[in-house]
């Protein structure tokens, strides 16, 4: 059964770099049609994708956050990782990893995958 | 604000049927499909229905989705207590590279 676990520091200061990393048990993250997401949700707000990696390494990302993400995945193929550059106040949030499902390539041949199976989330504040 | 509008709250009494609404644009419900999430505060949020009005194994019947236009919904029927929850619409919005937006979330509570 698919597990996804998050983890990384709670606690990051502003101007500083938030990194997260997803450990994926009960699949590979090179198994074809799937992607791995990341998102999150600040305080009293709603959800936010940050973006993902696809089976072939390439990745796709939020164009609000797209300057300041990168996502990657690790040669194990078992974890991937969420750097997030120049924190805020306004970065501070649950983090979610989770897995997501090809649907279809779209006509720029991005593959639209939707989030199926999700880790429990870890908090993150900026401060 | 979230891109998504959905009500931020609804309730019902158990057994009773209940509709979450979700309202988007031409550039998301309108022209990609629509999922829906349930989450409870503290777990990971569960997939309950996908491609508009499918449900992924193990989700009960008594979920299902609808899409009409730029706006969906969500019904719950036979409504019971562990239905309590907050609830997600999602969908893939084409404008500028593309990206997922999602509802605001509604707070279901069974009386």
């Amino acid at each position: 059964q698919l597990q996804l676990q998050e983890s990384g520091p709670g606690l990051v200061k502003p101007s500083q770099t938030l990194s997260l990393t997803c450990a994926v048990s009960g699949d590979s993250i090179d198994t074809g049609g799937y992607s791995w997401s990341w998102i999150r949700q600040p305080p009293g707000k709603g959800l936010e994708w940050i973006g993902y990696i696809y089976h072939s390494g390439v990745t796709y990302y939020n164009p609000s956050l797209r300057t300041r993400v990168t996502i990657s995945a690790d040669s194990s193929k078992t974890q991937f990782s969420l750097t997030l550059r120049s924190v805020t106040a306004a970065d501070t949030a649950v983090y979610y990893c989770a897995r997501a499902v090809r649907v279809y390539y779209d006509p720029r041949g991005q593959p639209i995958c939707y989030m199926d199976v999700w880790g429990k989330g870890t908090t993150v504040t900026v401060s | 604000q979230s891109v998504l509008t959905q009500p931020p709250s609804t309730s019902g009494t158990p057994g009773q049927r209940v509709t979450i609404s979700c309202s988007g644009s031409s550039s998301n419900i309108g022209s990609d499909y629509v999922f829906w999430y349930q989450h409870l505060p503290g777990t990971a949020p569960k997939l309950l229905i996908y491609n508009n009005d499918q449900r992924p194994s193990g989700v009960p019947d008594r979920f299902s989705g609808s899409k009409s236009g730029t706006s969906a919904s969500l019904a719950i029927s036979g409504l019971r207590s562990e239905d309590e929850a907050d609830y997600y619409c999602a969908s893939w919005d084409d404008s500028l590279t593309g990206f997922w937006v999602f509802g605001g979330g509604t707070k279901l509570t069974v009386l």
